[in-house]
């Protein structure tokens, strides 16, 4: 296991679509975060995995947004009803191993581009 | 709430020379952890560093070192004899220890470094 991934890394969609992103982190790693970046911003929180319970939710994940990590260890982001305001990098990071079980690892992200 | 200022948008330094991007950081709490992350062309966030709150010792890396500063709360980031290889944008970020393990991270906006050869 070399690290977090990201499936796709880019999708464009229409405005209306729906879409789902899949985040597989590292194996041993119980936390997983995913966040949201726009052009020239830095990452913006969006919600907070231990295991397969959702702990925390950014007021950025509106009722569009769903988050979810069965059994504890991928996690999908589905995006309905998409809107144009949605066209971001979605990034995934993932933490909980030894020796720094704070430092959180980022995957390569995918660009979502709502058209 | 936590907040992260980056205030130098874009730099841009002749290769060999030194360059120091700021950080500066707000936070109520007394816990937390403050951290550096590169973001090459290619879009990845590379870790450099993280440094909790009761450690202000400077540390040094190879060309980088971390100067941190509670009573300015700051933490600057140094590049000693800067590389084309450096060229990026670079992330300041805070995190605070919250509830059930949450130590989700604050970001700054970035400065984008250019290494001019």
């Amino acid at each position: 296991d070399t690290g977090v991934s990201q499936d796709p890394r880019h999708k464009i969609t229409k405005r209306g679509q729906n879409v789902t992103f899949r985040c597989d982190p590292i194996s041993e790693h119980n936390r997983l975060y995913w966040y949201r970046q726009t052009l020239g911003q830095g990452p913006e929180f969006l919600t907070y995995f231990q295991n397969e319970a959702q702990l925390e939710k950014s007021r950025l994940l509106s009722d569009r947004f769903s988050a979810e990590r069965p059994k504890g260890s991928f996690s999908t982001l589905e995006i309905q009803r998409t809107e144009q305001g949605d066209s971001a990098m979605y990034l995934c990071a993932s933490s909980g191993g030894l020796p720094n079980y704070n430092e959180q690892f980022f995957g390569p992200g995918t660009r979502l581009t709502v058209l | 709430a936590q907040k992260v200022t980056q205030a130098q948008t874009e730099i841009s330094v002749v290769e060999k020379e030194d360059v120091t991007l700021d950080c500066v950081y707000e936070t109520r709490d007394t816990t937390y952890y403050l951290f550096w992350y590169k973001q090459p062309p290619s879009g990845e966030l590379v870790f450099l560093i993280r440094r909790n709150s009761f450690d202000e010792q400077n540390e040094i890396s190879g060309r980088y070192s971390w100067n941190f500063q509670k009573s300015t709360s700051s933490f600057n980031f140094t590049i000693t004899a800067s590389q084309v290889v450096d060229s990026a944008v670079y992330f300041c970020a805070l995190s605070e220890a919250g509830g059930f393990g949450n130590e989700k991270l604050t970001f700054g906006t970035g400065t984008r470094l250019t290494i001019i050869p």
